[in-house]
């Protein structure tokens, strides 16, 4: 069974660019979530993907968007990358309807550096 | 809004004694709860999550909570702390199993020092 994995691990981008993030979900799980933890901060819930749609969104503004594809596997872009986009950026995987064991497996994160 | 508060941004124990990890939650419906822990440079590893049923809820590597509704509380602890303990441990509530948004304290660092 292979594990939540993201790529890439790390990334340094400038003001203003854009940004794609990726995510591989855990084997048999339908559901991915995106969290953004700046330093010194607990993870803040971006939104979430099942079934290729987006099923929740926290409070963050319509330059970050998603995707996710029939294998599961999904994207996090940002747009017009500001300072305080500067994070660890964490994707989870889950399996929608498993009852009170849909656990959320977390990957390892990537780590964004806005300049 | 379901919020989570974790009491000190830093706890140091000395290995062999009690680890104690403070959270109140603030929830308007009957609350899911878990405790994460984070290595350097790796994701979240859940420790454990109280649902429904039994308040005491016991977790991997010899921690465990108890939710006591009355204190709005889920306060991570375990016996006898060891060196490999160290890391960031954050609390979380969920309105629900289903959507499973998560909202994280913001973290609370265990040193352990020999």
């Amino acid at each position: 069974e292979t594990g939540v994995t993201q790529s890439p691990t790390h990334l340094i981008k400038t003001r203003g660019q854009q940004v794609t993030l990726r995510c591989s979900s855990q084997s048999g799980h339908n559901t991915v979530s995106w969290y953004q933890q700046a330093l010194g901060q607990g993870p803040q819930f971006i939104f979430q993907y099942y079934r290729e749609e987006e099923n929740g969104r926290g409070n963050f503004p319509p330059r970050f968007s998603g995707l996710q594809f029939p294998n599961y596997s999904s994207e996090l872009n940002v747009n017009a990358l500001e300072l305080d986009d500067s994070a660890l950026y964490l994707c989870a995987s889950s399996l929608q309807g498993g009852g009170t064991n849909n656990e959320q497996f977390f990957g390892p994160g990537t780590r964004l550096t806005v300049l | 809004a379901q919020s989570v508060t974790q009491l000190g941004s830093h706890v140091s124990v000395s290995e062999g004694a009690l680890v104690l990890l403070r959270c109140n939650y603030s929830s308007s419906v009957p609350p899911y709860l878990f405790w994460y822990v984070q290595y350097p440079n790796q994701g979240l590893q859940l420790l454990l999550k109280y649902t429904t049923g039994a308040t005491l809820v016991k977790g991997i590597n010899g921690f465990e909570a108890e939710f006591k509704k009355s204190e709005t509380s889920f306060h991570l602890t375990k016996p006898s702390a060891h060196m490999s303990d160290a890391a960031e441990y954050f609390c979380a509530v969920s309105r629900d199993t289903g959507f499973q948004k998560l909202v994280f304290g913001t973290g609370t660092r265990l040193l352990v020092s020999p």
